[in-house]
């Protein structure tokens, strides 16, 4: 089983959908969570954070459930620019200080007119 | 342009050759990444540096590869005796918390 797992995708939405993204991770000791976003040819860049009390930016609502180890990514109000691949990335720390970040495979979201 | 660069870009090689890879994180940035990815996967984590010392490396991260960061400033990442399977796109990241990390543009290798 892979460490972080996410909705194979594509997905294909009009403007204006609102579109959810699930992720899993195998990880207990996981304890930082993360959605970045990838476009395409291009370097990956932060999207947000994932608390466990839920946050939310804009139009972007990242959920964490830690006992059933679940992230969720909501996008209300889809545009044209949020097609990209979405990542969720953990993280683990260790004693001493090592950190190791795990992305998942990423979903593609296309945003259609 | 203060963001993360790597150098170079490009890099075709042939099988059995060694190739290095740089790095110049964001200057005050003293948390390095070095990931690697393949077309329609995530970024694969290689190894962290905090400062100058390596404090985690990846168990999938062969002999064949060895990273730098000696003084606490760029990193260099070796690949020896390149293989087929080595191809792939190089990503190093730079963050000055656990939270956000900036990435460069990476270098694309292609072994032939």
């Amino acid at each position: 089983r892979k460490e972080v797992e996410q909705d194979p995708g594509p997905f294909n939405v009009p403007e204006g959908a609102t579109v959810a993204f699930n992720c899993t991770y195998s990880n207990s000791a996981s304890q930082s969570f993360f959605w970045y976003r990838q476009d395409c040819r291009k370097e990956p860049k932060l999207l947000m954070s994932v608390y466990s009390s839920g946050n939310e930016d804009g139009r972007f609502t990242a959920q964490l459930n830690r006992a059933s180890q679940y992230i969720s990514l909501l996008i209300r109000d889809s545009k044209l620019s949020d097609s990209a691949t979405y990542l969720c990335v953990v993280n683990i720390s260790s004693p001493a200080g090592g950190q190791n970040f795990v992305f998942g495979p990423g979903t593609r979201l296309s945003v259609l007119p | 342009d203060t963001g993360v660069s790597q150098n170079p870009r490009h890099k075709i090689t042939k099988r059995g050759q060694n190739v290095t890879f740089r790095c110049d994180p964001i200057s005050e940035h003293n948390r390095l990444y070095w990931y690697r990815q393949t077309l329609g996967q995530g970024p694969e984590f290689l190894t962290y540096f905090q400062n100058e010392a390596q404090l985690e490396k990846s168990r999938l991260l062969s002999d064949r590869f060895s990273a730098e960061r000696p003084k606490g400033s760029f990193s260099t990442l070796e690949i020896q005796r390149t293989e087929q399977g080595d191809s792939a796109m190089y990503l190093c990241a730079s963050s000055r918390t656990e939270v956000e990390q900036y990435f460069g543009p990476g270098t694309r290798l292609t072994v032939t």
